[in-house]
C-alpha cells in the first residue's frame, strides 16, 4: 500500500492556460475521487469514477473541467482556460468497493495567476 | 445549504484535558459518518467513523458519539495531546458508497 499519489504537488499558471493534474489511486481500490478544498472550506465534491465509469458529477464541474479514468487505474483532471477562482487545493480519494472511507492523495495546489 | 455544519472554526484546549468537536447535519438519510483529521499541506486522514445504526464507536483517545435524533454528532479526544493539532473535518455519506459531504472543518490547537 503505497498510497494515493498525486502530481505536481504544486502548479502556478496564468489565466486562460490549459492544466493537468494526474492521480494514481491504491491499487486495489476500485473507486476514485476528486475533490476541491479551498481556503477556510472543507473538500468540495467534483467527480467520482466506479473503476472507469465516471458515475457522479457535481454541479461545480463546469464545461471547463473534465476527468477521465482509462481503463479504471490512474485520473486526470484538466481544466481548461483556467481563471483565478479555479485557484485551490484539488484532491484525489480512493476507496476500496466495500469501505466508506477514503484514502487521500496530499493534493495538488493551483495558483492562477 | 450546507448538510454538515462545523460551527466553532477553531477550539483550543490544554495538553491532557478532553478535546470535544462538534458536528451537526440536516440531511436525514445520511447513514454513515466519518471525522478526518488534516495537517498542513496534506491531505486529510481518515480518524475514525459510525454507522447511523450505532450511538457510540471507540479507538483508543478517540471516541465518536451520535444521537440520531439532534442530527448531532461529537468527536471526543482524551487525553488531548500536542500531536493532535490539526483541523478535523466531519464528513456524511447518505448513498452508501457515495460520495461524502464534509464540514468546514474546526481547527484544534492543543497547548503543552
Amino acid at each position: 500500500d503505497t498510497g494515493v499519489s498525486q502530481d505536481p504537488r504544486h502548479k502556478i499558471t496564468k489565466r486562460g492556460q490549459n492544466v493537468t493534474f494526474r492521480c494514481d489511486p491504491i491499487s486495489e481500490h476500485n473507486r476514485l475521487y476528486w475533490y476541491r478544498q479551498t481556503l477556510g472550506q472543507g473538500p468540495e465534491f467534483l467527480t467520482y469514477f466506479q473503476n472507469e465509469a465516471q458515475l457522479e458529477k457535481s454541479r461545480l464541474l463546469s464545461d471547463r473541467f473534465s476527468a477521465e479514468r482509462p481503463k479504471g487505474s490512474f485520473s486526470t483532471l484538466e481544466i481548461q482556460r483556467t481563471e483565478q477562482g479555479d485557484s485551490a487545493m484539488y484532491l484525489c480519494a480512493s476507496a476500496r468497493r466495500d469501505h466508506y472511507g477514503y484514502t487521500f492523495g496530499s493534493g495538488t495546489r493551483l495558483t492562477v495567476v | 445549504d450546507q448538510q454538515v455544519k462545523q460551527n466553532s472554526p477553531s477550539l483550543s484546549v490544554q495538553e491532557g484535558r478532553i478535546s470535544i468537536l462538534n458536528c451537526d447535519y440536516t440531511n436525514s438519510m445520511f447513514d454513515y459518518f466519518l471525522w478526518y483529521k488534516k495537517y498542513p499541506a496534506e491531505g486529510p486522514t481518515f480518524l475514525i467513523s459510525i454507522s447511523s445504526i450505532k450511538d457510540k464507536n471507540e479507538d483508543g483517545r478517540f471516541t465518536v458519539f451520535l444521537n440520531k435524533s439532534a442530527k448531532h454528532l461529537s468527536l471526543h479526544i482524551v487525553p488531548s495531546q500536542p500531536g493532535d493539532s490539526a483541523v478535523y473535518f466531519c464528513a456524511a455519506s447518505d448513498r452508501g458508497q457515495g460520495n461524502l459531504i464534509f464540514g468546514k472543518g474546526t481547527k484544534l490547537s492543543v497547548k503543552p
